[in-house]
């Protein structure tokens, strides 16, 4: 099946830097992708939707200017935390949606733990 | 955007078979009923995709009732490794606007 890839998998930070989650197709062209956040024992809270070329669309209460979403290309998307804080530790998740399956078939990335310390 | 309700945890036994109800009263004449599997600390996974009546592949079966008010996952003979959160999801996958949100799951625990 096709495959979503996420790097890196865990990333550990210090408090005010910026860290950048890339999110890829591998076999496939993904002409929208999602980014979810999750917190322990929670659900997957959608934080954006991107399509390729064309600013991310992002759900009310998460900020633009803080989490940055690029997606250059029908295979990377790519989210930067900027000036990260404690309370932006969580796991996060990209989907990818095949542009070319007939039910536009949804991929999910395997995740990417964040530590802010 | 079809809301979907499920029960928050579920517990069964090793070798029963568990089923999983989802209802969606909201569903569009468009919308599939989609359910992933999800482990800690990774991302979900595809388990099953129907429309109506029943759809199985090789690890669960989709029953589907023919109003579509309401699905129920089936997983047969379920071992300790089935032991996972389970999301149901409906929308317009082929639609250019549907945007997959997941409900609260269920948490299914098997125990030996």
């Amino acid at each position: 099946g096709a495959v979503v890839s996420q790097h890196p998998s865990r990333v550990i930070c210090k408090s005010g830097t910026s860290v950048k989650i890339e999110c890829r197709s591998l076999d496939f062209q993904a002409t929208t992708m999602f980014w979810y956040r999750q917190f322990p024992k929670q659900s997957l809270m959608l934080m954006a939707t991107s399509n390729e070329g064309s600013k991310a669309t992002y759900e009310q209460g998460v900020e633009k200017d803080k989490f940055l979403i690029n997606h250059a290309s029908l295979t990377l998307s790519t989210l930067t935390v900027t000036s990260a804080h404690p309370e932006d530790s969580s796991f996060y998740i990209c989907s990818a949606r095949d542009g070319g399956a007939r039910f536009g078939e949804q991929y999910f990335g395997p995740g990417t733990r964040l530590t802010v310390t | 955007l079809a809301k979907t309700t499920q029960p928050i945890s579920m517990d069964s036994y090793e070798g029963q078979e568990v089923n999983i109800t989802c209802s969606h009263n909201n569903i569009a004449t468009n919308d599939y009923i989609t359910w992933y599997q999800q482990f800690p600390s990774q991302g979900p996974r595809f388990i099953i995709q129907g429309y109506k009546t029943k759809v199985t592949n090789e690890v669960a079966s989709l029953f589907i009732p023919a109003d579509r008010k309401s699905s129920t996952l089936s997983l047969p003979r379920v071992s300790l490794s089935d032991t996972a959160v389970y999301y149901c999801l409906v929308g317009d996958g082929a639609g250019g606007s549907y945007i997959p949100t997941f409900g609260r799951g269920t948490s299914l625990i098997v125990h030996p």
